[in-house]
């Protein structure tokens, strides 16, 4: 069963930093691209950040660009996302989600149960 | 960036009804379109997949079409599960971008 549990949201204080974790098990880990994905509560879904398999290509959305970086751990089967210079608007719930193939350009077949972000002062 | 573009973006339907849902990209992006559900408190569900797709455990009684900018969910007998949020999302492009949402609504 594929498994995807996110971690390390919490309150911050705009302008500071906090790094997202996803561990993922019940498949094959470095077989596939993955994502992360945002949710303003009672609000639509954002595409944030993506990553290949061999964490060879990453893509930002223009919103988190300069400020977050994806990376991946493919040893300890982990997806993290690095959040510097946060600000109000980055509070969401961030999902992690599983790519359908390698290289990205998949759909999001698995996804997470979120972790809370927050950004007030 | 790829824009998507859902209406509507409410819509109240009974159950039993046969209701659809349409997806416009701001270009053409082939058939590389999926349909998510969502219900609230819930992580979002894939429910179709390269437009026309189902993705396995789905009813039958979803159903996508369309290629290049235009895009259609139907749902052909509304069952009470079925009342939710759902996302259309494009992946032609390495910047994913999702539709704003289509809430589905007991009349």
């Amino acid at each position: 069963e594929v498994q995807l549990v996110e971690s390390g949201g919490h309150l911050v204080q705009p302008g500071r930093s906090l790094r997202l974790s996803c561990v993922a098990s019940g498949f094959t880990f470095d077989d596939y691209a993955m994502h992360w994905v945002r949710q303003v509560p009672g609000k639509g879904l954002e595409w944030v950040s993506g990553i290949t398999w061999k964490s060879g290509n990453t893509a930002y959305a223009d919103s988190v660009k300069g400020r977050f970086t994806i990376s991946r751990d493919n040893a300890k089967n982990s997806l993290y996302l690095q959040m510097n210079s946060l600000r109000d608007e980055d509070t969401a719930l961030y999902y992690c989600a599983k790519d359908n193939s390698k290289e990205g350009f998949g759909y999001l077949g698995y996804w997470g149960q979120g972790t809370l972000v927050t950004v007030s002062s | 960036d790829i824009q998507m573009t859902q209406s509507p973006s409410t819509l109240s339907a009974s159950v039993g009804d046969r209701v659809t849902i349409t997806c416009r990209a701001s270009q053409s992006i082939s058939r590389w379109l999926a349909w998510y559900q969502q219900k609230p408190g819930k992580v979002p569900k894939l429910l179709m997949y390269d437009a026309s797709s189902l993705e396995s455990g789905v009813p039958s009684r979803f159903s996508g079409s369309g290629s290049g900018t235009e895009f259609t969910l139907t749902i052909s007998s509304l069952q009470p599960d079925d009342f939710a949020t759902y996302y259309c999302q494009q992946y032609n492009s390495n910047l994913y971008t999702f539709g704003q949402g289509t809430k589905l609504e007991i009349k």
